[in-house]
């Protein structure tokens, strides 16, 4: 069974285009996060909830929402994209709140904006 | 800003070779981590280590931790090919709930 499922792996679209990234995660897990990984492989965190709260909203554009219906699943949605969106996002979750420890990485879903 | 830094970037060894890469950064800590990442796939966790930890052993992986210098190293200890990857460290800051990621350093390990 796959800890963290991220879907789709691969998205290709146009500038402008609306698109969703999904996450679940099966570990029972309190808190899920999502990353962005550029093209020179550094990794930056977006968003984090706990138990469907936000609770880490770093400086990114307000056209990426994220939405946690519940604490096992957290995803991410994307208005207007522009080309500077293309990039691999990952989805991870932690056990517990507060200083993260050990983190789990879904495989990344790898959107590239025409 | 909160990243830190590795070093090298890249590393080339021949298989059976020890591999070291360093991390530095720049907060007061709770936990340094060490990922791998091969590629195209996600990230995966190796070791942690606690602030008041200052070594840890884990196979073939060696982990140092000096607070006052604000840096760690990994060593992975005879190398094979499976090896080779991407590793990063993460910490944990004492003043926030995030793991900040260093850049990386690409490790091919030659047969």
């Amino acid at each position: 069974d796959t800890a963290v499922s991220q879907t789709p792996k691969y998205l290709v679209t146009q500038m402008g285009n609306d698109k969703s990234i999904k996450c679940e995660q099966n570990l029972g897990h309190d808190t899920m996060y999502w990353y962005k990984q550029d093209s020179k492989k550094f990794l930056k965190i977006m968003f984090s909830y706990n138990n469907k709260e936000l609770i880490i909203n770093e400086t990114v554009p307000n056209r990426f929402s994220p939405k946690s219906p519940d604490k096992a699943h957290l995803n991410l949605h994307i208005n207007s994209l522009e080309l500077g969106d293309s990039a691999v996002y990952f989805c991870a979750s932690s056990q517990g709140s507060g200083s993260p420890g050990e983190l789990f990485f879904g495989e990344g879903s790898r959107l590239t904006v025409l | 800003s909160q990243q830190g830094e590795e070093d090298p970037q890249a590393l080339s060894i021949q298989e059976g070779e020890n591999a070291t890469m360093n991390c530095s950064y720049k907060t007061s800590i709770n936990n340094l981590q060490w990922y791998r990442q091969n590629s195209g796939r996600g990230l995966v966790h190796l070791i942690l280590i606690r602030s008041n930890e200052r070594e840890k052993h884990s196979g073939r992986l060696r982990v140092t931790l000096d607070t006052s210098k604000k840096s760690s190293s990994l060593l992975i200890t005879a190398s094979r090919a499976a090896d080779t990857a991407s590793y990063f460290c993460a910490h944990s800051s004492t003043n926030d709930y995030k793991l900040s990621f260093g850049a990386g350093t690409t490790v091919t390990v030659r047969a």
